[in-house]
């Protein structure tokens, strides 16, 4: 079992659709992010949290310390946010374990 | 800019052929990394570095060498012992201390072996 797993792989939207991608971790950790991977395959930093809630723009990420939970939600989906998004966790300093991503399709 | 740039962007080469994948940063970062990105797995660590001179592999570093002579650059070299390197390659970066460890990633570089 992977110690970063998320859920669903491959999700296909709508534009104007509320999308969530969701990550379990079976790890201590000291924080959790959220990145996105485009088509051309760079990385972008979208959140870094250790605990609650973070929001920027259309994008809200959530994280449940107790639970090892977090969830990445999008409001208002549009086709410019189809990428891969992939969490991660930092368990020591020096270290981030990935998951394997969700591709994210949102359509016209 | 600040930034990480990686080069080439494409790159290939012949099986049985070192190769150097170049990585150099102007964030002012200790703490580099490189990573291998393969379809439906991970991000894996193949070494990382934290200070010039100093450095240490990662999950899968057999095959794969590095040097860090300048804080700048991190140049990663897939060797002739790599039994896969067909993948793609990211280059980031990070403040060292904290325990959060933000990276900061490159554009990568996708390597096909012919």
């Amino acid at each position: 079992k992977n110690e970063v797993e998320q859920s669903p792989q491959n999700l296909t939207a709508q534009e104007g659709e509320f999308i969530t991608i969701n990550c379990s971790y079976s790890v201590g950790i000291s924080a959790l992010h959220w990145l996105q991977q485009h088509p051309g395959g760079g990385i972008v930093s979208l959140f870094m949290l250790s605990s609650g809630k973070k929001k920027h723009g259309r994008l809200i990420a959530t994280i449940n310390i107790q639970e090892k939970h977090s969830s990445l939600h999008i409001t208002a989906s549009h086709p410019r946010d189809s990428a891969v998004y992939i969490c991660a966790v930092s368990s020591t300093a020096s270290k981030l374990t990935f998951g394997t991503g969700t591709r994210l399709q949102v359509t016209l | 800019d600040g930034g990480i740039t990686q080069s080439p962007k494409y790159l290939f080469r012949k099986e049985g052929q070192n190769v150097t994948l170049s990585c150099e940063q102007n964030l002012n970062h200790d703490a580099m990394y490189w990573y291998r990105q393969d379809p439906g797995q991970g991000l894996r660590l193949i070494y990382y570095s934290q200070i010039v001179n100093d450095f240490q592999k990662g999950d899968i570093a057999e095959g794969y060498s590095v040097s860090r002579e300048k804080k700048e650059s991190f140049p990663l070299t897939v060797t002739s012992a790599q039994k896969n390197p067909t993948a793609f390659y990211l280059c980031a970066s990070s403040i060292v201390g904290g325990s959060n460890n933000e990276q900061f990633f490159g554009p990568g570089t996708r390597l096909t072996v012919l």
